[in-house]
């Protein structure tokens, strides 16, 4: 139980393009999901914690324009990368929360999403 | 032995010994802790955690240890192999409300055999 999907699991796409990652909670409810971003041989970082219902609340120095989140279900989160340039290439991954076993704050995190600007 | 890289430290160790993987947290405040294992191109993976009112707990070939008066977490395992090579975060969290995770900056554990 308690998996998280994701997908595209790569995409490679051209400057100025805008790229839409999906994040499914595949047996459980998730009114809470987060999305992390994460550098080569970095830490991962919360660009933004997702609710479903309501809008994102984004982490400082996130610009909540470029990255477009919308939870419009209990079980499907997106985050759209609008404008992307080669520096917003990186390894986005999303989590979540199971609204009906909440325990402990766990997160359950998905397998990432590789993104590639050209 | 253990090397700081420009990003990521380094552990490497010979498989069946025990590796002990360090991890400083920065909020006084905060009471809950997870170790993540995160395989190259993967997301992370939990393996252990442990609240603020304990100091040890164990799990299958894994130890936790938390000392909160230097806020200092470390994540033992016994016997490394070869599949235990990876990249392991610490994460912390307050056990209250909606409160969000915050991720160490990991460790690079290279098991060979």
């Amino acid at each position: 139980g308690a998996v998280v999907s994701q997908h595209p699991s790569w995409v490679i796409c051209k400057s100025g393009t805008s790229v839409k990652i999906e994040c499914r909670s595949l047996d459980f409810q998730a009114t809470t999901m987060f999305w992390y971003r994460q550098f080569p041989k970095q830490s991962l970082m919360l660009m933004a914690t997702s609710n479903e219902g309501s809008k994102a609340t984004y982490e400082q120095g996130v610009e909540k324009d470029k990255f477009l989140i919308n939870h419009a279900s209990l079980t499907l989160s997106t985050l759209t990368v609008t404008s992307a340039h080669p520096e917003d290439s990186s390894f986005y991954i999303c989590s979540a929360r199971d609204s009906q076993t909440w325990v402990n704050n766990e997160q359950f995190f998905g397998p990432g999403t590789r993104l590639t600007v050209l | 032995g253990e090397s700081v890289g420009l990003h990521l430290p380094t552990l490497s160790v010979q498989e069946g010994d025990n590796s002990i993987i360090n991890c400083a947290y920065s909020n006084s405040a905060s009471d809950y802790f997870i170790w993540y294992k995160q395989e190259s191109g993967k997301g992370p993976q939990f393996i252990i955690d442990i609240r603020s009112n304990m100091d040890k707990r164990q799990g299958q070939r894994v130890t936790v240890l938390l000392n909160k008066t230097v806020k200092h977490l470390s994540l033992q395992i016994a016997a490394t192999q070869p599949g235990d090579s990876a990249v392991y975060f610490c994460a912390e969290n307050m056990n209250s409300g909606y409160s969000t995770l915050t991720f160490g900056k990991g460790t690079m554990l290279l098991v060979s055999p």
